[in-house]
């Protein structure tokens, strides 16, 4: 199975909202309803934000949302803050897990 | 709290093993299957395999079949990786990290660098 796709970079100014996309297909993302999102600060673990979609963990703002349309999981980040720079990374936990490969997140 | 704790940074030469631990806390040891991720450097996250802490059932990413065994005890509420015929594509961060509702990771341990160098 190959990894799941993301772009490598989004960037946003604070204040603003911004969209990192993750496709799969329809075996994986497309089929069920187990995407989860991970937000990776440097030399860091990385932490869930978002599971089953679009649902969000205790603790995590409600600044971060998650959506899926056909083999395509999205999360929004809005109102940017500079502490959201960070890489994002989205997951899909069929049979066997598949990561995406990861999207940098410049705050400007 | 749930807490994951993994063993501290290990320097191994090519064509050996490593073993790395993942202690847990704060939670039924026994409930929750334990996976592996691993990261190489400016690299994405890469899954390993998993194991059932409860029955010792593993199961692994195609990439890794045959030099990966994960194991636990249960006594000390540990679980364990152990990655064979080390090469340099081996280097990367190891994480270990609890599923929740058979679907996401958390917590995640905090990270065990593996170096492989000559």
């Amino acid at each position: 199975q190959s990894a799941l796709t993301q772009p490598a970079s989004v960037s946003g100014s604070p204040g603003q909202s911004i969209t990192i996309s993750c496709t799969g297909t329809s075996t994986d993302v497309g089929t069920y309803n187990l995407v989860s999102w991970y937000q990776q600060h440097p030399g860091k673990a990385p932490k869930v934000i978002i599971y089953a979609v679009n649902k969000r963990p205790s603790g995590v703002s409600n600044r971060f949302s998650g959506s899926k349309s056909g083999n395509t999981a999205s999360l929004t980040i809005s109102g940017l803050q500079a502490d959201d720079e960070a890489d994002y990374y989205c997951c899909s936990y069929v049979d066997s897990v598949l990561f995406g490969g990861g999207t940098k997140l410049t705050v400007l | 709290q749930v807490q994951l704790v993994q063993s501290g940074a290990e320097v191994k030469k090519p064509g050996a093993s490593v073993k790395v631990s993942c202690k847990t806390s704060g939670y039924t040891f026994t409930g929750y299957y334990l996976h592996w991720v691993r990261q190489a450097p400016g690299q994405g996250l890469e899954w390993m395999g998993r194991i059932n802490p409860n029955s010792g059932d593993a199961s692994f990413a195609q990439k890794f079949k045959g030099r990966v065994t994960m194991t636990r005890d249960t006594s000390i509420n540990t679980a364990y990786m152990e990655l064979t015929r080390l090469t340099s594509d081996d280097t990367a961060v190891y994480y270990c990290a609890r599923v929740r509702e058979a679907s996401w990771f958390d917590p995640w341990g905090q990270g065990t660098q593996v170096i492989v160098s000559s």
